[in-house]
């Protein structure tokens, strides 16, 4: 059975700071996709990864592929308020399947 | 270009009733998947299907749940005979058929079934 096991399960932090989160597994996945839900909502993507190594960057936010494409992380440069929010990684195995961590719950304090 | 659509959004069943949650993907995607997400716990992969076929049923508890895809019409997750424990959030995911974005799903909002 494949895991992800996303770090720090909570994290408050002051607007304006940087942070970093991080999601690993002992196996390796095709691809590995970010996603953000609010509540009473569904995921939103924010990225997907597909080759080791990879480094995307989508404004503030930084994501990482591990080389062996079984991690990532997630660094956002001076937080706001507006990135609140559960933070999910999955990644995709067998019939593009998605393995979900639990979730990084994120609060950012104006 | 509209996202994935569920409905309803909310559901309220009494134990013992069916419950029936529909999703239509995203325009040009033909694959859908459906997963569960349990307060406190993260998403959980239940079916993925494609027009007519189901691909993997790997999630799907053995009884009580059932998932289609018709060649016309929206995907139907149908959960007979509902208990408290079917309380969740369902959602539907759906993906391009081919590209190299085949891989990333766009999810739905979701339907909230809560049975009483």
């Amino acid at each position: 059975t494949q895991l992800l096991e996303q770090s720090p399960q909570f994290l408050s932090i002051q607007e304006g700071e940087n942070l970093t989160v991080y999601c690993n597994s002992s196996s390796v996945f095709s691809s590995l996709q970010w996603y953000r839900q609010e509540p009473g909502e569904g995921p939103v993507l924010l990225v997907t990864v597909v080759t080791g190594g990879e480094v995307k960057k989508l404004k503030r936010l930084t994501f990482q592929f591990g080389d062996a494409r079984k991690d990532s992380s997630l660094h956002i440069t001076a937080a706001q308020p507006g990135d609140t929010g559960l933070y999910l990684c999955a990644g995709t195995g067998a019939n593009s399947k998605l393995t979900f961590g639990k979730g990084i719950t994120l609060s950012v304090r104006p | 270009n509209a996202g994935v659509m569920q409905n309803p959004r909310h559901l309220v069943r009494r134990r013992g009733q069916e419950a029936r949650l529909r999703c239509s993907p995203m325009k040009g995607h033909s694959h859908v998947y459906w997963y569960r997400q349990l307060p406190e716990e993260g998403l959980k992969f239940m079916v993925y299907l494609q027009k007519e076929n189901i691909i993997d049923e790997s999630g799907m508890p053995k009884e009580r749940f059932s998932a289609e895809f018709p060649k016309e019409g929206p995907s139907i997750l149908r959960i007979q005979q509902v208990v408290r424990g079917d309380s969740a959030a369902y959602f539907c995911a759906s993906s391009p058929s081919t590209g190299s974005l085949q891989e990333t799903q766009y999810f739905g909002p979701g339907t909230r079934l809560l049975v009483l």
